[in-house]
């Protein structure tokens, strides 16, 4: 099956521009999440959409940042406008409701590196 | 506090020897559980590993295991007969609540891991 698939996988901006990124997720995975690393932090959970609603958005940093999963399948990040603190990877993750093994095993993507100058 | 604390900046092993990456983690919910990824230079996070704190027996997949030790909150990767292809960075996470919830990860900041031949 294909895996979880992020899009653009790098991008560079100027500070107050904005940025779209995507993800599509495992076909048939409910769960989708976001989650963020910054240069040499920890990845940091953004929010989890159960199919088009979101779960939790408590990792979201601010109002800048505008996450949608219409339909429920692919989903978008949104910075808008974009600043220099916003530069990090942005990953997607998506499961199965309790997974096979009832582990809710997370599959990421490869992630988008985003740039703000 | 850190949840998941990863403090090996760097480990180095020979190929076909052993290694073990350390995690300890901090938590109150008596129900949890823990996963190892790892992340090639390609940038994908992979699945490993996956613990439950319930779970009776460390768990194992393949060349992995996992040194689940609960009184001390520790839960450390060991990588056996290493390959070159396992020179990565491991991040160690932890997810609180049942079986198969659906709630966020939290990760550390991860080791990096060079197999010399």
């Amino acid at each position: 099956e294909a895996g979880v698939t992020q899009f653009p996988s790098h991008s560079v901006i100027e500070k107050g521009q904005t940025v779209t990124l995507r993800c599509d997720p495992i076909s048939g995975h409910d769960n989708l999440y976001w989650y963020r690393r910054v240069m040499g932090k920890e990845i940091k959970f953004l929010l989890h959409f159960v199919k088009e609603s979101k779960q939790d958005e408590s990792g979201m940093p601010n109002n800048r940042f505008l996450a949608e999963r219409t339909g429920g399948t692919y989903s978008t990040l949104k910075v808008q406008p974009a600043e220099l603190e916003d530069s990090g990877v942005y990953f997607c993750a998506s499961s199965q409701a309790g997974g096979p093994s009832g582990a809710n095993v997370l599959t990421f993507g490869a992630g988008s590196r985003l740039t703000v100058l | 506090a850190q949840k998941i604390t990863q403090t090996q900046p760097g480990m180095f092993v020979q190929e076909k020897e052993a290694v073990t990456l350390d995690c300890t983690y901090d938590t109150s919910d008596p129900s949890y559980g823990l996963f190892w990824y790892k992340q090639p230079s390609s940038g994908e996070m992979i699945f490993l590993i996956y613990q439950g704190s319930y779970d009776q027996q460390n768990a194992t997949e393949g060349r992995y295991s996992l040194n689940f030790q609960k009184a001390r909150k520790s839960a450390n990767l060991v990588i056996s007969a290493s390959q070159l292809g396992d020179s990565a960075m491991y991040f160690c996470a932890m997810r609180e609540g049942h079986r198969g919830a659906n709630s966020k990860l939290t990760f550390g900041k991860g080791i990096t891991l060079s197999v010399r031949p």
